[in-house]
């Protein structure tokens, strides 16, 4: 079974702030890692995924995340937030190999000019 | 269209009232995802389809609840005698094969007073 945790529900930061989210994950085996990005009124969008190799990840709109398996972690970052970063981010976990993803509950990221 | 496409974007229902949500892949996607986003939660999976088949079901929450996918394109989510607790937002996702990126789309927004 699988499951994620997102610390906190909202996140504020200023623009041009780091922006840091973060999500820890359980998994029975070695997982798939996602985050995605639900802006107003549209669906899901992937931004990142780590399925095998290279632990740091890119993605879209300059995020990036580290899978860490000791401390069964996959923050979400980004050096500095531009307004249009408002809104919210889902980690999700699936069991290697697949695509089918338990999803966390959610951080509205906030961005104040 | 491009993306996935969901109909109605939102539906308002009476209690025990029957109700039918459409779902449109991506052209040549062989693989659906329906999901159920409750408010203030992540989406949970419902079920999954590979081809007309499905191929996971585990996530349906009981049997007023049933999808199909006939032509292994469009898919419908059924729903029977609904109560206000099925009131969330209902996600399908396609993807061109399992185990490949799935594309959401927006969601139908069902309401059962």
């Amino acid at each position: 079974a699988q499951s994620v945790t997102q610390l906190g529900s909202h996140v504020s930061v200023s623009e041009g702030a780091l922006v840091l989210l973060r999500c820890n994950y359980s998994s029975s085996v070695p997982p798939y890692l996602f985050w995605y990005v639900q802006y107003p009124n549209q669906g899901l969008q992937l931004l990142l995924k780590y399925t095998t190799g290279a632990t740091l990840v890119k993605g879209i709109n300059g995020f990036e995340a580290e899978f860490k398996k000791s401390e069964t972690s996959f923050h979400l970052t980004k050096p500095s937030a531009h307004m249009s970063d408002a809104a919210e981010y889902f980690c999700a976990v699936s069991p290697g190999g697949s695509y089918i993803p338990t999803f966390g509950r959610g951080t509205s990221l906030i961005v104040h000019p | 269209g491009a993306g996935v496409s969901q109909t109605p974007s939102n539906k308002v229902t009476e209690k025990g009232k029957y109700v039918e949500l459409r779902c449109d892949p991506i052209s040549g996607h062989t693989a659906l995802y329906w999901y159920r986003q409750s408010l203030g939660q992540g989406p949970e999976f419902l079920i999954y389809f590979q081809g007309t088949g499905a191929a996971d079901d585990s996530g349906l929450p009981n049997d007023r609840f049933f999808a199909v996918r006939p032509e292994g394109s469009v898919s419908t989510l059924k729903i029977q005698r609904t109560e206000r607790g099925d009131s969330a937002v209902y996600l399908c996702a396609s993807s061109f094969r399992a185990n490949t990126e799935a594309f959401f789309g927006q969601g139908t927004r069902l309401t059962v007073v």
